[in-house]
């Protein structure tokens, strides 16, 4: 089936820095997802991607919908302790309407 | 975007005995999605469910394992059946929506 290569698996940074990741996937995406997962939650959608080559904000996340259609990145500035969480990507795959996520990246921030 | 009420947000079960997690959408949605995220790993779709019809499970997920209910367009089920250790995990149900899709709090499973 479908596969979203996330990486880094896991990150660990100091506050105030910036954080990038990004998924990759072997075969076309009309949509990328980004989602957040705090302890004990469900994923919150953070971000939505719908047109090759778009680059959307939300507030100091910022993430753009690859131009091959095949990947995506997701980035953080000027990180903060309640940034900590799991960053999921996700897309539907074309023939269907579920969504496949990508592996997450796990986000520790030191204040 | 849609508001999902899901429970319970946890439990604590004997294994051999089976645990009904519910879904309650505030909208009418005609799909409903149940997934599953084991420790420390990403989500799983175990099946789509929609209303009227029998649900549809993936690869390695089936009927007598995790059945599904899914009565109107508001409301679904999901029964973790025989349980053992192995079925802990969080259980998730989630819906799409105009600009994503929406994920309830989950259900956190643990089987002893």
């Amino acid at each position: 089936g479908q596969q979203l290569n996330q990486s880094p698996q896991s990150m660990f940074i100091q506050e105030g820095e910036d954080v990038s990741m990004n998924c990759t996937s072997s075969s076309i995406f009309n949509t990328w997802l980004w989602y957040k997962q705090d302890p004990g939650e469900g994923p919150v959608l953070l971000i939505a991607l719908y047109k090759a080559g778009e680059l959307t904000s939300n507030g100091r996340l910022t993430a753009q919908f690859g131009i091959t259609r095949k990947d995506s990145f997701l980035n953080i500035s000027a990180s903060i302790p309640s940034d900590v969480g799991i960053y999921f990507c996700a897309g539907p795959p074309n023939a269907g309407n579920m969504l496949t996520f990508g592996g997450g990246t796990r986000l520790m921030v030191k204040p | 975007s849609a508001v999902i009420s899901q429970k319970p947000s946890r439990d604590i079960c004997q294994r051999g005995t089976s645990l009904t997690i519910q879904c309650q959408v505030d909208s009418q949605v005609t799909m409903m999605f149940w997934y599953r995220q084991q420790p420390g790993q990403s989500l799983t779709l175990i099946a789509t469910a929609n209303q009227g019809s029998e649900a549809t499970y993936e690869s390695g997920f089936v009927i007598d394992k995790f059945p599904i209910s899914r009565p109107n367009l508001t409301f679904s089920t999901l029964t973790v059946s025989n349980m053992s250790p192995e079925d802990s995990s969080i259980y998730l149900c989630s819906v799409p929506g105009l600009y994503g899709y929406t994920f309830g709090s989950g259900t956190r499973l643990t089987v002893v």
